[in-house]
């Protein structure tokens, strides 16, 4: 059974860093590519990063491009995302996602229950 | 960048209806569309893929359709446990990942 779970979320002031995982199990982790989507408080959801499979490559939104990081240690089955330099805009629940073909389409097909950020003073 | 629209931005209809959603691409995506059901407190559930095609597992209620850049999403006969907010997603060829705003759906 394929289980996606994050953590790390949390309280932080402006300007600190928060470090989020995503465990996974029930899948090759080392064969597929991720995804960390958030979603603000009563928004809609907002895509925020992306890394291949073996971690050689990864895209970020504009939004947080240069403050957050993200890696994959296929060893330990996990994903994690570095944000640094935290706003108030980056408070969201944060989820990770599985990144598989389907069809031919790329899609987003399982998804972590997301872990909270909350950026304030 | 290509952004996406969606029409209604709610909506609320009574069990047994036929709901339709519409999603719009601002230039042409092929049939590069998903979409996700997300209920309150969870997280987005993959329903259809590639415009049109269902996730293995979803009810036949649920259905997609449309190409180049309007898309259609239909749920045929509303249940009470399809309350949620629906969302468009295309997936560029630069990998990345657009959602368009969603739409609540109630129960009337």
């Amino acid at each position: 059974q394929v289980q996606l779970v994050e953590s790390g979320g949390g309280v932080v002031q402006p300007g600190r860093s928060l470090r989020l995982s995503c465990a996974t199990s029930g899948f090759t982790f080392s064969s597929y590519a991720m995804h960390w989507v958030r979603q603000a408080p009563g928004k809609g959801l907002e895509w925020v990063a992306f890394i291949w499979y073996d971690g050689s490559n990864k895209y970020y939104a504009d939004s947080v491009k240069g403050r957050f990081t993200l890696s994959k240690d296929n060893s330990k089955n996990a994903l994690y995302l570095q944000m640094n330099s935290l706003r108030a805009e980056d408070t969201a629940v944060y989820y990770c996602a599985r990144d598989r073909r389907v069809g031919g389409y790329e899609t987003l097909d399982m998804w972590g229950q997301g872990t909270m950020v909350t950026v304030s003073s | 960048d290509i952004q996406m629209t969606q029409s209604p931005s709610s909506l609320s209809a009574s069990v047994g209806d036929r709901v339709t959603i519409t999603c719009q691409a601002s230039q042409d995506i092929s049939n590069s569309l998903n979409w996700y059901q997300q209920k309150p407190g969870k997280a987005p559930k993959l329903l259809i893929y590639g415009a049109s095609n269902l996730q293995t597992g979803v009810p036949s209620r649920f259905s997609g359709g449309g190409s180049g850049t309007d898309f259609t999403f239909t749920i045929s006969s509303l249940q009470p446990e399809d309350i949620a907010t629906y969302y468009c997603q295309h997936y560029d060829n630069l990998l990345r990942v657009t959602f368009g705003p969603g739409t609540k759906v109630d129960i009337k």
